[in-house]
């Protein structure tokens, strides 16, 4: 059951354009999400995160949008630079189990940054 | 300081060895985690120590057992492993297991089972 979900594997965009990677989720017990940028062979690094109660969060190049109603996120990055060619992972958090929270990520979309 | 530090960062090992992975991190962090992740697949949840004390096991192999010796550091002992264990082994960290807050990752150790 993938509670968190991006439907796009890959996405190609010219360098200088916008980006826009998506997200849903299922569970409605989220209220805290977070996007991760990976390269290879190396631990994911925390990009910008947004909480349930805002619909918008900026930070530099980097823009989360939140619809709560219809459990969707995007990330758009603006404008694009090669050295965003990376795989983008969303995550969730909110749904306390036991006694800690714990991130639920999605599957992940590689983004190509062309010249 | 937003490092999280998992050594080593290759291992490779036989069915029958026993091996440790080891994290750590200096950011005063109550929280600390393993995470699996296979090619192609995003990361997944293995353990969660709270305050030094397991508060999640995702229904982790018990040839898979974790440690927390101390606040800053994580320990995951591995016994017996056979080669679908093989993937990347994460480490993270977060402020506060009761808050929302990020999760800082480490490098991550390649793990080989042959």
């Amino acid at each position: 059951d993938q509670q968190v979900k991006q439907n796009s594997p890959s996405l190609s965009v010219q360098e200088g354009r916008i980006s826009i990677l998506n997200c849903d989720y299922t569970n409605s017990m989220f209220d805290y999400f977070l996007w991760y940028k990976k390269y290879p062979a190396e631990g994911p690094t925390f990009l910008i995160s947004i909480s349930s109660i805002k619909d918008k969060n900026e930070d530099g190049r980097f823009t989360v949008f939140l619809n709560k109603s219809a459990k969707h996120l995007s990330l758009h990055i603006v404008p694009s630079q090669p050295g965003d060619s990376a795989v983008y992972f969303c995550a969730a958090s909110g749904d306390y189990t036991g006694t800690a929270s714990k991130l639920t990520f999605g599957t992940g979309t590689r983004l190509q940054v062309t010249l | 300081d937003t490092e999280v530090t998992q050594t080593p960062k290759h291992l490779v090992m036989g069915m029958t060895n026993k091996k440790s992975l080891k994290c750590e991190q200096h950011m005063g962090h109550r929280a600390m985690y393993w995470y699996k992740q296979k090619a192609k697949k995003p990361p997944e949840l293995m353990f969660v120590y709270s305050y030094e004390k397991l508060s999640i096991n995702e229904s982790v192999p018990s040839r898979f057992s974790p440690e927390c010796p101390n606040s800053s550091l994580l320990n995951l002992h591995l016994h017996a492993l056979q080669p679908e264990d093989s993937a990347l082994y994460l480490c993270a960290s977060s402020q506060d297991p009761f808050r929302d807050t990020e999760a800082f990752f480490g490098q991550g150790t390649r793990l080989t089972v042959v």
